[in-house]
């Protein structure tokens, strides 16, 4: 299994402003994954942070708003730029442990709660 | 419509109740996961799925491929169940990496003692 941790928890933003949410994971991992979760939705999949690389963003999400950054296999940022009061929701690191029969299992921080004034 | 579409979206049942929740798919996967999200935030991978059945204490979870359908089986429901189930399915990729995980909209549960 994997143990993740993010700062901050939380944190109340004025519009305009820029957040970094940072994640550690307590062991290597080749791929780590941000999601948002925005208030009464699911999780949606921003991009996935490979150690030497640039990120991959999904459809809708941009590298100038969500910078990310992978500087070693254990370590991960997401920066919330130009924050406005729609960017408002849970943000969460994800990785993949090692599951059984080649399929690997998810593993979650505990989130970091957003708020844009 | 939805790559992964739950159901129901909300369910309120009494202690000691059966439950089952649905999830159908309609994209290519290699493995569909359920998830637990309790108030707060925090995210707990339940079961990984890529055939068959899988159990764990009173929580039991089945996949049809052919279907393309899974349930989330909880027997001697508890309060301490009460909590937002999330299907979610590893798209099926051609490049051998792994792929972020596509959600449904979750099942709020609550199980009133």
């Amino acid at each position: 299994s994997a143990v993740i941790s993010q700062k901050p928890s939380r944190d109340i933003c004025q519009r305009g402003t820029s957040l970094t949410i940072q994640c550690q994971v307590d062991s290597q991992v080749t791929m780590m994954f941000w999601y948002r979760q925005q208030p009464g939705q699911s999780l949606t999949l921003i991009a996935t942070a490979n150690q030497g690389s640039e990120a991959t963003y999904e459809s809708g999400f941009v590298i100038d708003k969500f910078p990310i950054s992978r500087p070693n296999l254990t370590f991960s940022t997401l920066t919330v730029s130009n924050m406005s009061p729609e960017d408002s929701s849970i943000y969460l690191c994800s990785v993949e442990g090692t599951g059984g029969g080649g399929y690997n299992e998810q593993f979650f921080g505990p989130g970091t709660r957003l708020t844009v004034l | 419509k939805n790559e992964v579409e739950q159901s129901p979206q909300n369910l309120t049942a009494q202690e000691g109740e059966f439950i089952t929740i649905n999830c159908s798919y309609s994209v290519g996967i290699s493995a569909l996961h359920w998830l637990q999200q309790h108030p707060g935030g925090g995210i707990v991978s339940l079961f990984m799925l890529s055939s068959g059945k899988k159990k764990h204490g009173r929580l039991i979870a089945t996949i049809n491929i052919q279907e393309k359908h899974s349930s989330l089986h909880i027997t001697a429901s508890h309060p301490r169940d009460s909590a937002v189930y999330i299907c979610a399915v590893s798209r099926r990729g051609g490049g051998g990496g792994a792929d972020g995980l596509t959600f449904g909209k979750g099942t709020h549960l609550i199980i009133q003692p």
